[in-house]
């Protein structure tokens, strides 16, 4: 089956910085990305996704990109707030989701300094 | 409108009872997916429905859990004999079909098996 790896599992950076958290996925059959953020006690919302047939796509401060042949994926947050600090997973699937549901990362704790 | 919603929002039990998780799923979703979220890990999937057909069970951890969908609507997961290790947050989810990628997530249930 699918294998998530999720980098870095703490990232803390400075308010106004950029974020980037990493991920790889196993399966080559795998052609939809989400990323969900979860704030404490609450439940994960989907920040951005990508499927893959496109390499980069972008949401005001948030931006993901894909590379299929490497099998990672990346989510870069750029002019970081303090609303930014969550636990983010990023997760991969074979079209949205099906039998095999979505296989999702252990998750990285974004911290933003103030 | 009204979002996936799960009840109980905590359980506490008995080492050995059984215990039965509720989920609500948007109304018109066809699909419905079940999660587990051990303390600061990610989501380990469990089980999909597509309407009240579950095709693969295989993700549910043991015998001990089953689960069902009735009138393509509300979904239960039932954990009998229950353990200590069964102690999480279960999560539902659930998608306009299956091809519709973004998965909507309910609050979770909190299970703690004392």
């Amino acid at each position: 089956g699918e294998n998530v790896e999720q980098h870095p599992s703490t990232l803390s950076v400075q308010e106004g910085d950029s974020a980037v958290i990493k991920c790889t996925y196993s399966d080559s059959a795998s052609n939809y990305f989400p990323w969900y953020k979860q704030e404490l006690g609450k439940r994960p919302q989907l920040i951005i996704d990508i499927r893959s047939n496109v390499g980069e796509k972008k949401d005001q401060r948030i931006a993901v990109t894909l590379n299929k042949t490497a099998k990672h994926f990346s989510l870069h947050i750029t002019e970081t707030q303090p609303e930014d600090s969550a636990v983010y997973f990023c997760a991969a699937s074979i079209s949205g989701g099906g039998a095999d549901g979505l296989t999702f990362g252990k998750g990285t704790h974004l911290i933003i300094q103030p | 409108g009204a979002g996936v919603s799960q009840s109980p929002s905590n359980k506490v039990t008995e080492k050995g009872k059984d215990v039965e998780l509720r989920c609500d799923p948007i109304s018109g979703h066809t699909a419905l997916y079940w999660y587990r979220q051990s303390l600061g890990q990610g989501l380990e999937f469990l089980i999909y429905f597509q309407g009240n057909s579950a095709p693969d069970k295989s993700g549910l951890p043991s015998d001990r859990f089953s689960a069902e969908r009735t009138g393509g609507s509300v979904s239960t997961l039932t954990i009998q004999r229950t353990q200590q290790e069964d102690s999480a947050v279960y999560l539902c989810a659930s998608s306009l079909q299956r091809a519709a990628n973004e998965q909507f997530f309910g609050p979770g249930t909190r299970l703690t098996v004392l």
